[in-house]
This record gives C-alpha cells, structure tokens and sequence, in this order.
C-alpha cells in the first residue's frame, strides 16, 4: 500500500496557483517525498522532490512541514496543460521502487 | 532530462497471440528498467524490474512466464505478452533508471496501449 493520502480530486482556475497536499504521518527518517504526475494517456513526468526543506525547481515548489508529516506542491500559475494527476510518494533515496497511490486527479478550467 | 521511448505506442491484438513492447533509452545507458501497468483509472502497478544481463524480478502476483522480459542491452529493454487475452488489455509503461544519478531517478517512457480482442 502507498505510504501517503492525496485528496482525490481539486479544480484549480487558469492562471492561479495549484496546491495539491499530502499526508505522510508515517514517514521515515531517510525517506524523500516525491512527486510525479502522469498527463491523461502518457508515462509519468518527474516534478520535483525533496527530504526536509522546502524545494523549487522551474515546474513547481514543494512546502515540507517541520515535522515532515504532510507536503504541498505548488504550481504557481496552473496552465489548462497542468491538467494530469499527480502522484505524491515517499521513498528512501537509494532504493528503486516508486509505489504509485491514486494520485489527485487536478483540473485546471479556463 | 533523460529520454526514453516506447515502442509501439499502441497495438490491437488478437486473444492468443503475443506481444512484445521495446522501450529504450535514447541518451543514457540504463542498468535497470521497470515495467509498469495500468488499467483505466487505476494507478501504476509494477510488474517487473530488470537489470541488464540478468534475469528480472517480478512482484507478487505477476505471472513470469506470461510477461517475458528481456535486458539484453543498456539501452534496451522488451516485455513479450505471451498468449495474450482481453485481461491483459492495459496501458503498459516502462521506465529507465540512469546510473550514478544520486536520486535514482526514474524517466519514464509514454506507454504502449495494448488491446486485446
């Protein structure tokens, strides 16, 4: 089973920013938060990841809170092609595995 | 970012035959290959991890001699459906891991439509 909770689904309005969270309570020390998302009928895509501290990379940020327990993604300005759903998983750096949850499945509307 | 392709993107079969998917990595060498599988609006599940020159490893529940992989090279990795039948009509996905990334990042490939009829 995936180690995070994602709401199922959000809407989020062209141009505005995206913030897609995530629960983690369980998550272990040497263990990153990463984030995919997966366009409708395409492979995954690579957004961003991070261990403690907050990350931000030219697709998005990811907010980390201090205990670790629950991250956002951030997508500044939502585009109608940021329509995907986004996948939030933790893995220990080292370790292959991505075990893919079910994701939130985001719409951005004109 | 690092390139990986899919071939074909999709493919309509007929129960009984057999398939087979190629996925490559166009600008890096990879040592290890995933395969994934999705049905419609589910997640990925992994089937299968491949290492080049050796034999793969597959997860629970996935048949290994109905899904046959083959690593022969850095760049090339091959899921062969055997005796396909219409419940293994999915969205099949690989990915590519490129060696001495510290992350062990994943670059995945867009996927292979199979239909079986």
């Amino acid at each position: 089973d995936a180690k995070t909770t994602q709401p199922p689904s959000m809407d989020c309005a062209e141009g505005r920013a995206a913030n897609l969270p995530c629960n983690h309570s369980t998550i272990s020390g040497n263990e990153y938060v990463y984030w995919y998302r997966q366009i409708h009928s395409q492979g995954p895509q690579y957004i961003i990841h991070g261990l403690k501290n907050n990350e931000t990379n030219e697709m998005a940020s990811l907010i980390i809170t201090e205990d670790r327990k629950s991250s956002t993604l951030i997508l500044p300005h939502a585009t109608l092609r940021d329509t995907a759903v986004y996948y939030c998983i933790v893995r220990v750096v080292g370790y292959s595995t991505l075990t893919f949850g079910k994701g939130t499945m985001l719409l951005v509307s004109p | 970012g690092a390139v990986v392709s899919q071939h074909p993107s999709r493919v309509i079969c007929k129960s009984g035959t057999s398939v087979k998917i190629e996925c490559r990595s166009l600008d890096f060498q990879a040592t290890t290959m995933f395969w994934y599988r999705q049905f419609p609006k589910k997640s990925l599940m992994l089937m299968a991890t491949s290492n080049e020159g050796s034999k793969a490893t597959y997860e629970q529940g996935v048949e290994k001699d109905k899904f046959l992989i083959n690593h022969a090279s850095l760049t090339l990795s091959t899921l062969t459906v055997t005796s396909a039948h219409p419940e293994d009509s999915s969205f099949y996905i690989c990915s590519a891991r490129r060696p001495g990334d510290s992350y062990n990042e994943q670059f995945f490939g867009p996927g292979t439509r199979l239909t079986v009829l």
